[in-house]
């Protein structure tokens, strides 16, 4: 089974601090998104990866930068949270041949800044 | 630009009730790929199903089916005899047939949340 973890489910931040959210998978996927999800918004994608550093914007990428240095990781980097970024954050993978397959999700982090 | 409608944002029902979840979509493109997730209060998404525009079969998966028209652009999503496991946020989801390599958008609907009483 593809297993998709996430470093926190639960995460309290100040206004202003550098947050990193962790997302690793164990089934040598090429492709990682990072989304957050909002009430009445869906999700939403904030950067993808297709690659071992390379990295492309998704729909709301402003106050967000990625890190992908190894295959299976993928962290998300808030540099200056602010407020209007608390939110539930999920990452999910996907193999890049074929498809488009479908995604396969972590458990999500659900942080909040104060 | 690619939309996926999901207008029904909270659904309640009795147990063994069944239900239809709305998915309608928009986008140009002639190749797109439809699929549905479940958030269980958990909070980790399940795939469900993957629907390609020119496969409009309906599919049956034990109390799950859905209906694919692509006439009204509608992928919709029942369960018939519901349970109280049921009960999550189901979105629906579009993807677009990308040339670029590993690029795989999926646009998802805003999600509908099903509550299945006892």
């Amino acid at each position: 089974d593809v297993k998709v973890t996430q470093s926190s489910r639960y995460l309290v931040k100040r206004t202003g601090e550098k947050v990193f959210l962790e997302c690793v998978q164990d089934m040598d996927h090429e492709n990682m998104f990072w989304y957050r999800q909002d009430p009445g918004l869906g999700l939403r994608l904030i950067y993808f990866s297709y690659d071992v550093k390379m990295k492309e914007k998704g729909d709301i990428p402003e106050g967000y930068s990625v890190s992908r240095e190894k295959k299976e990781r993928f962290s998300l980097i808030l540099e200056s949270a602010s407020t209007n970024q608390t939110s539930m954050y999920l990452c999910a993978s996907t193999p890049r041949e074929g498809g488009p397959y479908e995604q396969y999700f972590g458990p999500g982090t659900r942080l909040t800044v104060t | 630009a690619q939309k996926v409608t999901q207008a029904q944002t909270e659904i309640s029902v009795v147990e063994k009730e069944d239900v239809t979840l709305d998915c309608v979509y928009e986008t140009r493109d002639t190749t797109y790929y439809l699929f549905w997730y479940k958030q269980p209060p958990s909070g980790e998404l399940v795939f469900l199903i993957r629907r390609n525009s020119f496969d409009e079969q309906n599919e049956i998966s034990g109390r799950y089916s859905w209906n694919f028209q692509k006439s009204t652009s509608s992928f919709n999503f029942t369960i018939t005899a519901s349970q109280v496991v049921d009960s999550a946020v189901y979105f629906c989801a579009l993807s677009l047939d990308q040339s670029r390599p590993g690029f795989q958008k999926l646009v998802f609907g805003t999600g509908t949340r099903l509550l299945v009483s006892p």
